[in-house]
């Protein structure tokens, strides 16, 4: 009954290859992130959707494409991994939440730690 | 200059010791102050959450906010060897759409 699972666990795979990421969860929240954590733990938000709307999209490098077939699943596609590329994943999800709404608990998933060779 | 600070740490303190963890930030927008606990290999878990001003207890935790020093603490009393963790603080603006800004981390070590 995990609440925000995250496949795989563990990623390894060579500089210039593509790879996914999933995120799925079942606590029907309508919101749902994805955050890179490099190895100095800072922690910063990448995308967010929330009704398979994206709403926000950080800088980040256009090789990054997330997607979301409905709200429980948010994927994460990297084309043309790089050496940079190398860190935790993680996904979050959260109740609705607007522009003016402050009390958004987000709950994240165990994480997927890539590493780029 | 990163818009929140924290001190990254390591923290080591005996058992039973009260713990003091702190953020400073720049924007002075910021309204919603969290703090999250994560456990090694683990995703981060909210602990407190408040908005403003002022204090929040929960059992042996209390945040504390200073909007006028831009300072936000997270205190831990009796802390515990279960409360060895790194502890993000994090806060967001009354008008951002979800949009939580993270501190580095502080890794804090309890020692039996």
């Amino acid at each position: 009954d995990t609440a925000v699972s995250q496949t795989p666990k563990y990623l390894v795979t060579q500089m210039g290859n593509d790879k996914s990421i999933k995120c799925e969860q079942n606590l029907g929240h309508d919101t749902m992130y994805w955050y890179k954590q490099d190895s100095k733990k800072f922690l910063k938000i990448m995308f967010s959707y929330n009704n398979k709307e994206l709403i926000i999209n950080e800088t980040v490098p256009n090789r990054f494409s997330p997607k979301s077939p409905d709200k429980a699943h948010l994927n994460l596609h990297i084309n043309s991994l790089e050496l940079g590329d190398s860190a935790v994943y993680f996904c979050a999800s959260s109740q609705l939440s607007t522009p003016t709404s402050g009390s958004d608990t987000q709950y994240f998933g165990p994480g997927t730690r890539l590493t780029v060779l | 200059q990163k818009e929140v600070e924290q001190d990254p740490g390591p923290l080591s303190v005996p058992e039973g010791a009260i713990v003091s963890l702190n953020c400073t930030y720049s924007n002075s927008a910021f309204q919603y102050f969290m703090w999250y606990r994560q456990y090694s290999r683990k995703g981060p878990e909210l602990l407190m959450y408040t908005y403003s001003s002022g204090n929040k207890e929960d059992g042996r935790f209390t945040a504390q906010v200073d909007k006028s020093s831009k300072y936000i603490s997270l205190f831990i009393r009796d802390s515990q060897p279960s409360d060895s963790a790194t502890y993000l603080c994090a806060m967001k603006r009354y008008s951002s759409a979800s949009k939580i800004i993270f501190g580095s981390g502080t890794r804090l070590s309890i020692r039996p």
